[in-house]
């Protein structure tokens, strides 16, 4: 058990619709990154927040979007979504302000578009 | 920017012989870089991880990657595979703002 938590664990929805997925990094870890894994695209970099505030942003569409809350879990919104947005959403944790410190990564959510 | 490249999307080796899984980095000053393990329908398992010192690391389940700054190669070994290694692997090199990872490299190891 990695100590983050993510859900839901499987979502099916409808094109068009809008969800939201939700993370709770480990205990004490300050940051939080969103990574999308497809089958052909391996695993993408979508955003990563530090304690509450944007740190970086990789491969996000705009139909996405993100934020960390004080108690520093973390939500990633999906909207408008298309077929090819079926994929497993990654949430991941790590030490605060530190480039070498593994991540700590949560089950998925595992999201299918209809 | 930052980035590691598995060359080989599947490896296969018998059980009981070494394997070894390829990566290769680019980056811009000290490179940080990992190793992670995905099993089925599982999160990523961290195994190790180089930041300095010595150029053999030692990680989790007998895994061990070699550094090597003249290749630019942070390749993940073991002595002698298990059939329970089967997994998808990654490289991965890591700054403050992100970490990015390898396009993942399947291991089947066969009884």
């Amino acid at each position: 058990d990695s100590g983050v938590t993510q859900t839901p664990k499987h979502l099916i929805t409808a094109t068009g619709q809008r969800v939201t997925l939700r993370c709770s990094p480990r205990s004490g870890d300050l940051s939080v990154y969103w990574y999308q894994q497809s089958l052909d695209q391996g695993l993408q970099f979508l955003i990563h927040y530090y304690n509450g505030e944007e740190r970086a942003k990789g491969n996000i569409l705009e139909r996405f979007s993100a934020q960390q809350f004080p108690d520093l879990h973390s939500e990633l919104n999906l909207s408008s979504l298309e077929l090819g947005d079926s994929a497993l959403y990654f949430c991941a944790s790590g030490l605060s302000g530190r480039a070498t410190g593994e991540l700590f990564f949560g089950e998925g959510s595992r999201l299918t578009v209809l | 920017a930052q980035s590691v490249a598995q060359p080989e999307d599947q490896v296969n080796v018998a059980e009981g012989n070494p394997l070894t899984v390829k990566c290769t980095y680019s980056v811009s000053g000290n490179p940080y870089l990992f190793w992670y393990v995905q099993y089925p329908n599982r999160g990523l398992q961290f195994l190790l991880k180089y930041i300095t010192g010595d150029n053999l690391v030692k990680g989790s389940y007998g895994f061990e990657a070699e550094f090597n700054k003249s290749q630019t190669s942070f390749h993940l070994k073991k002595p002698s595979a298990l059939v329970s290694d089967s997994a998808l692997y990654f490289c991965a090199v890591r700054d403050l703002n992100d970490m990015r990872f390898g396009a993942g490299t399947r291991l089947t190891v066969k009884p």
